[in-house]
């Protein structure tokens, strides 16, 4: 099974400020990746995704993300934030071998102080 | 309208209680799942079903039974629930659940349960 490591819970972040998500996945086997969003008392949203080709990946809000197979990584950047991207952020994994089974990390925290 | 709906979005409920959980997705999509969202835990994969058929079934107590009567409608029935059941159940769609699809998930916006 994969395991999704999402290196910080918390991120506090001037607004106007760049931001950078850590994500971090086990497998070296192919793998599909995401990013999804959390607002308060909502379900999540995707954000990005990166399925094949380019390894950046450009998103909704002005966020994107790279992937980067030999450091299994799939880090979220936004060059400037806003206050209301304060919210919680996931990254998952679905492998190519499983019922497009997600697995996600715990979630890092993004906090924008004006 | 939301394209995964889920009622309640508020539930508490007593241990000896019986209840339901509904899910229903207006996407057209093949395959539905239940998610578990706890504080400070990454969610987990509850149930997979795929054109109605139960396909994953991660190791949940039998206190929580899924029900998937067809591809849009989506139920988790709790009986005898115990209080560390509290938590965020996510439900969420995709257009089919076959290995390497790759599909996006889609998630409702939760129903949010109490046990006491």
């Amino acid at each position: 099974a994969q395991s999704v490591t999402q290196l910080d819970s918390q991120v506090p972040v001037f607004e106007e400020a760049p931001v950078e998500l850590r994500c971090n996945y086990s497998s070296s086997v192919s793998v599909y990746l995401f990013w999804y969003v959390q607002y308060p008392n909502q379900g999540l949203q995707l954000l990005l995704k990166y399925l094949s080709g380019s390894t950046l990946v450009k998103g909704i809000n002005g966020f994107e993300a790279e992937f980067n197979k030999s450091q299994t990584s799939f880090h979220l950047r936004k060059p400037s934030v806003h206050i209301s991207d304060t919210a919680e952020y996931f990254c998952a994994v679905s492998d190519y071998g499983n019922f497009n089974k997600f697995y996600f990390g715990s979630g890092t925290k993004l906090n924008v102080k004006p | 309208e939301t394209g995964v709906t889920q009622t309640p979005r508020h539930l508490v409920m007593g241990m000896t209680n019986k209840k339901s959980l509904k899910c229903e997705q207006h996407l057209g999509h093949n395959a539905m799942y239940w998610y578990k969202q706890s504080a400070k835990k990454p969610l987990e994969l509850m149930f997979v079903y795929s054109l109605e058929e139960r396909v994953e079934n991660n190791s949940v107590p039998s206190r929580f039974s899924p029900e998937c009567p067809n591809s849009s409608h989506l139920f988790l029935h709790l009986h005898t629930l115990q209080p560390e059941d509290s938590a965020l159940y996510l439900c969420a769609s995709s257009q089919e659940a076959a290995p390497g699809s790759g599909n996006t998930i889609y998630f409702g916006e939760g129903s949010w349960l109490t046990v006491v």
